[in-house]
């Protein structure tokens, strides 16, 4: 069973660009969360997409947005980049919370390296 | 407000002897906890989880953790380490409450096993 993906692997912009990150899921997982981590900050939650929806966001401003695909595959976009901007974002998949989703454990991709210069 | 805490960003453990890596959590509810670990360059991998039942949980590569409601602990143990081990682990939460939020995440602690 192929695992999450996500691309790029690496992301180079500039300051004032935008950023788009893609992520695919494993197949028959319908919820997509996207986490930052940046250097000293630990993991933090950004997006929660199911079903095509926004279930909910982390304390993140609106220039971090992002939608998920019919297909399910998620994009998370970046807008006005800034130097903090840096940091590695993983992509992790889960079945939909549903009566027993809040027990599944999510499973991560690789992650998109962003280097904001 | 729910949040995890692990409250060393290091441990040093030599081959062969147990290891502890420590996690203490907050929540309103009844928690489901996770600990996950992440290789260099690589993402997250899935150790284990506690949703009810049983307060020693086993899970992947020899990793077990005890949840101890009074504490509000819920420690990864493994009795033997291992140089491959060496890698950094995150401790997660999740409010049985707040079925609209995300996994709450440690800061992380560096295992490093030395042979």
């Amino acid at each position: 069973e192929a695992g999450v993906t996500q691309s790029p692997t690496h992301l180079i912009k500039t300051r004032g660009q935008q950023a788009t990150l893609r992520c695919s899921p494993i197949s028959g997982h319908t919820s997509v969360y996207w986490y930052q981590q940046a250097l000293g900050l630990g993991l933090q939650f950004l997006l929660w997409y199911d079903e095509g929806e926004e279930r909910n966001r982390g304390n993140f401003p609106p220039r971090f947005s992002g939608r998920q695909f019919p297909n399910y595959s998620s994009e998370l976009n970046v807008n006005a980049l800034e130097l903090e901007d840096s940091a590695l974002y993983l992509c992790a998949s889960s079945h939909g919370p549903g009566t027993s989703g809040i027990y599944n454990e999510q499973f991560f991709g690789p992650g998109t390296r962003l280097t904001v210069l | 407000a729910q949040s995890v805490a692990q409250p060393e960003d290091q441990v040093n453990v030599a081959e062969g002897n147990p290891l502890t890596v420590k996690c203490t959590y907050s929540v309103s509810g009844n928690p489901y906890l996770f600990w996950y670990v992440q290789y260099p360059n690589r993402g997250l991998q899935f150790l284990l989880k506690y949703i009810t039942g049983d307060n020693l949980v086993k899970g992947s590569y020899g990793f077990e953790a005890e949840f101890n409601k009074s504490q509000t602990s819920f420690h990864l143990k493994k009795p033997s380490a291992l140089v491959s081990d060496s890698a950094l682990y995150f401790c997660a939460v999740r409010d049985m409450y707040q079925a609209g939020t995300a996994l709450i995440f440690g800061k992380g602690t560096t295992l490093s096993v030395s042979s």
